[in-house]
């Protein structure tokens, strides 16, 4: 069965450094999202990521944030200059269309030190 | 925005009895309504959703029904096995949108 898959599982990262996390959405997807989790908190939405532009974004997705989708097969987030409560972790998913099933990947553990 | 509210928090119940978890949302154009589960360390896995334009869903030990009228939608899960402990989320997508907003989770767990 497809899947969305994610790398690396876990990211150690100094505060203040960039980061990039990657993501292998369901291959005949079209919408892209990534979302997070703070320790024992909710998932939290991020971005959608439709025909190679950002469809919405929430105020979690500040100026230090941005994603893409490099090839035909993944797509990245890019956090500029981590900060300390950007430990966390994130989710990305895809859907066929915009309304359909979202399937997520097993996240990245990301921990900025 | 869409406003997510769950209960409960923490869920204990015996082998093969029954499990509820409910959830309210705010936004009375939301029309879509999935359950995740959620295992230690692990994405959030798709069990069941529904849609606005029915009332009811079941897929063998899993149900979820919906109350438009009320804005809730609860998860029923029968003949409860040690393998359904996990933490359950429910979701809604808000009018026009298709973020998902998470409510903040059930821890269930199934005692053997």
């Amino acid at each position: 069965e497809p899947e969305v898959t994610q790398t690396p599982s876990h990211q150690v990262t100094q505060m203040g450094q960039e980061v990039i996390l990657r993501c292998v959405p369901i291959s005949n997807h079209l919408y892209f999202y990534w979302y997070r989790q703070i320790l024992g908190q909710k998932v939290e939405f991020l971005v959608s990521f439709y025909n190679n532009e950002i469809s919405e974004k929430s105020e979690i997705f500040d100026d230090q944030f941005s994603v893409e989708r490099p090839d035909g097969s993944n797509f990245t987030l890019k956090i500029r200059s981590t900060k300390l409560e950007d430990s966390a972790m994130y989710f990305c998913a895809s859907s066929g269309q915009g309304a359909d099933t979202q399937y997520f990947g097993p996240g990245t553990r990301l921990t900025v030190l | 925005g869409e406003n997510v509210e769950q209960h409960p928090s923490t869920l204990s119940v015996q082998e093969g009895d029954s499990a509820v978890i409910k959830c309210t949302y705010s936004d009375s154009a939301s029309n879509y309504f999935p359950w995740y589960k959620q295992e230690l360390g692990k994405g959030p896995q798709l069990i069941i959703d529904i849609r606005s334009n029915v009332g009811e869903k079941k897929d063998q030990r899993i149900a979820v029904t919906l109350n438009k009228t009320a804005k809730h939608f609860s998860l029923h899960i029968t003949e409860t096995q040690p393998e359904d402990s996990a933490v359950y989320f429910c979701a809604a997508t808000g009018a026009g949108s298709y973020q998902l907003t998470f409510g903040k989770g059930t821890k269930l767990s199934v005692i053997p």
